[in-house]
């Protein structure tokens, strides 16, 4: 099974760019790359899914290099508001879901 | 806009009770999904369903059951709460198996 991990937490600043960093060495060739995006007591809420190269849509990039052993979140110019816990997710084909463990963003002002 | 409601948002039982967490979704989506999630250890997938009365088992089924009579519905059961079942418990749907899962806002349940 193909697993996630990505940085316990992270610390900016408003305005910054943040970049956050997930590993899946074992990603199959079908498997898409999906960030999920919580806040305290809400369920988790899509952000963005690629499968290479580079992805944007108005929230956020996605950089996913040639080998896909690892993808890049960009969220430009944070607001506090984003603070939040961000999941890499590994999606199969088969239904079944690896959720990473999670990178705890604190944006300061 | 998609979307996913569970029955309750907070719920206290004793060990030992039977315990029903329902969710609803209004798309019409093939797959619905139950999670647990613990603090440190993310989410964890109980069981999915992917029609109606059909049923398979995620990464941690013990304890629980689920039943999908109808398609827009999809019920968590516990047949013998235990107090390691306390958790926080998320219901989500999806279109398809790569598809974006929609969330309900979780039922924070707590076994006495």
């Amino acid at each position: 099974l193909a697993k996630t991990t990505q940085p316990i937490s992270m610390d900016s600043y408003e305005g910054q760019e943040v970049n956050i960093t997930c590993s899946h060495n074992n990603i199959a060739t079908n498997d898409y790359i999906t960030w999920y995006q919580q806040f305290p007591s809400q369920g988790p809420r899509f952000i963005i899914q690629g499968y290479k190269t580079k992805v944007t849509n108005e929230v956020a990039s996605l950089f996913i290099p040639a080998d896909r052993k690892s993808s890049t979140l960009s969220l430009p110019r944070v607001s506090l508001s984003d603070t939040a816990v961000y999941y890499c997710l590994v999606d199969r084909s088969s239904y079944k879901l690896i959720f990473g463990s999670g990178t705890r963003l604190l944006v300061r002002p | 806009d998609v979307k996913v409601t569970q029955s309750s948002r907070y719920l206290v039982k004793r060990t030992g009770e039977k315990v029903f967490l329902e969710c609803v979704q209004d798309m019409d989506h093939e797959n619905m999904f139950w999670y647990r999630q613990d603090p440190g250890l993310g989410l964890r997938l109980i069981y999915f369903s992917y029609d109606v009365k059909m049923k398979e088992k995620g990464d941690i089924p013990e304890g629980y059951s689920v039943s999908r009579e109808k398609k827009e519905r999809f019920s968590l059961i516990l047949e013998s709460a235990s107090t390691n079942q306390t958790s926080m418990y998320l219901c989500a749907s999806s279109s398809g198996p790569q598809e974006t899962q929609y969330f309900g806002p979780g039922t924070r349940l707590l076994v006495l």
